[in-house]
């Protein structure tokens, strides 16, 4: 079945850069993109980014000069990067498939995020 | 970016009352998607291409709208459709979720 396994810390100080491995199983990430998604009780759902089967990337405006998506196919792994964290990124990051036609399939479990020193 | 407004923000059912949330959109869309999220889980697709049930999905759940407005209704509720639902657009970019309509069981 498909899964998608979240890993990464959970409180990162205000400057620092936040890094999470999503590693997925019952599909291969040459044939789906995967999104990052964060939701956050002062902003609710944000979607940050897509990296697509064939590699490409798409980001989110408001986040493209700090965030940056990568994957290894081999590895089944897709790698989020976030840089310059603030108090007001705290939230909870998702990766999460892409749909059928524009929207997103299957989620992974999330990681919460604190940004505090 | 268009913005998606979900209204009511909270609202409560009794069982087998009948049930409709609405997502307004700021500009017209060619489909929305519906999620589920109940409390400490991820979202979980649930309607998409505007009308289509995810997989596992009950019949009583249905979904229907055009240009600006969309509708989720459920037919008869239960106990277990108690949770948050949330829309999803992405006829422009970037894509973007309404703020949710939280619906409790009476």
């Amino acid at each position: 079945q498909v899964q998608l396994k979240q890993s990464g810390p959970g409180l990162v100080q205000p400057s620092q850069s936040l890094s999470i491995t999503c590693t997925v199983s019952g599909f291969s990430l040459t044939s789906y993109g995967v999104h990052w998604v964060r939701q956050s009780p002062g902003k609710g759902l944000e979607w940050l980014g897509v990296i697509w089967s064939g590699g490409s990337t798409d980001y989110n405006a408001a986040f493209i000069s700090r965030l940056s998506i990568s994957k290894d196919n081999s590895k089944s792994q897709v790698f989020f990067k976030m840089n310059s964290l603030q108090a007001n990124d705290t939230a909870i990051y998702y990766c999460a498939r892409n749909g059928g036609r524009s929207d997103f399939d299957y989620w992974g479990q999330g990681t919460t995020l604190t940004v505090s020193s | 970016q268009i913005v998606l407004t979900q209204s009511p923000a909270i609202m409560s059912a009794s069982p087998g009352e009948k049930v409709t949330m609405t997502c307004s959109a700021s500009s017209s869309v060619s489909y929305m998607h519906w999620y589920q999220q109940k409390s400490g889980t991820s979202p979980k697709r649930w309607i998409y291409d505007t009308s289509k049930l995810a997989s596992g999905v009950p019949a009583r759940f249905s979904g229907s709208g055009s240009g600006t407005s969309y509708s989720l209704t459920i037919s008869s509720m239960e106990a277990e459709d108690a949770a948050t639902y949330y829309c999803q657009q992405w006829s422009s970019n970037p894509p973007t979720f309404g703020g949710g309509t939280k619906l409790e069981i009476k």
